[in-house]
């Protein structure tokens, strides 16, 4: 058990529309990362947050957006749905910090099918 | 832009040899590199790491090569076991602790 939560494991829903994915980091963690992973591809780098804040977006599309509250826990939020979005979505913590070196801890995942 | 790539989608070894998982990378900025392992239906769990200071690093069974000089890593499992069978994910970490992971190669130790 990674202590990253991520909720609902699996998810069905139609073209057009729109679901949110919500992540809790272990306890402490203050970064939040965003991963997606499609068939035959490997872990796409969507958008980090910490501490609250936007750090860092990789291949995020615009109709996709992300945010983390208070109390660190994370949505993804993804809109206007379309086929080629399902896919597994991953959520990771860290620590962060400046000098951090450690590695990420990874939740079980979210699959999304779009149909 | 694939800026972690790991050529070799899948590898098959017999128990007890060694396994050899390979990974290229392009930016000369990363720091720090880690390898992950997959089991089906769960998430990538962390295996060993590497700063890009050091050479290689060695945890029991695992052993991680750093070549910066040809931008290349290289995971070593020596004596591969049926439970090693799992999808291996190279990763690199860039600036702003960005991580960037290749696309995984699969191994499959048979028994």
């Amino acid at each position: 058990d990674s202590g990253v939560t991520q909720t609902p494991k699996h998810l069905i829903t139609a073209t057009g529309q729109r679901v949110t994915l919500r992540c809790s980091p272990r306890s402490g963690d203050l970064s939040v990362y965003w991963y997606q992973q499609s068939l035959d591809q490997g872990l796409q780098f969507l958008i980090q947050y910490y501490n609250g804040e936007e750090r860092a977006k990789g291949n995020i599309l615009e109709r996709f957006s992300a945010q983390q509250f208070p109390d660190l826990h994370s949505e993804l939020n993804l809109s206007s749905l379309e086929l080629g979005d399902s896919a597994l979505y991953f959520c990771a913590s860290s620590s962060g910090g400046g000098l951090y070196t450690g590695e990420l801890f990874f939740g079980e995942g979210s699959r999304l099918t779009v149909l | 832009d694939q800026q972690v790539k790991q050529n070799s989608p899948s590898l098959s070894v017999q128990e007890g040899r060694i396994s050899i998982l390979n990974c290229d990378y392009t930016n000369s900025m990363f720091d720090y590199f880690l390898w992950y392992k997959k089991y089906p239906a769960e998430g990538p769990t962390f295996l060993i790491s590497i700063s890009s200071i050091k050479d290689k690093n060695e945890d029991g069974r695992f052993t991680v090569f750093l070549n910066k000089s040809a931008k290349h890593l290289s995971l070593h499992i020596v004596p591969s076991q049926p439970g090693d069978s799992a999808v291996y994910f190279c990763a690199a970490r860039g600036t702003g602790n960005q991580f960037y992971f290749g696309t995984g190669t699969s191994l499959t130790v048979i028994p």
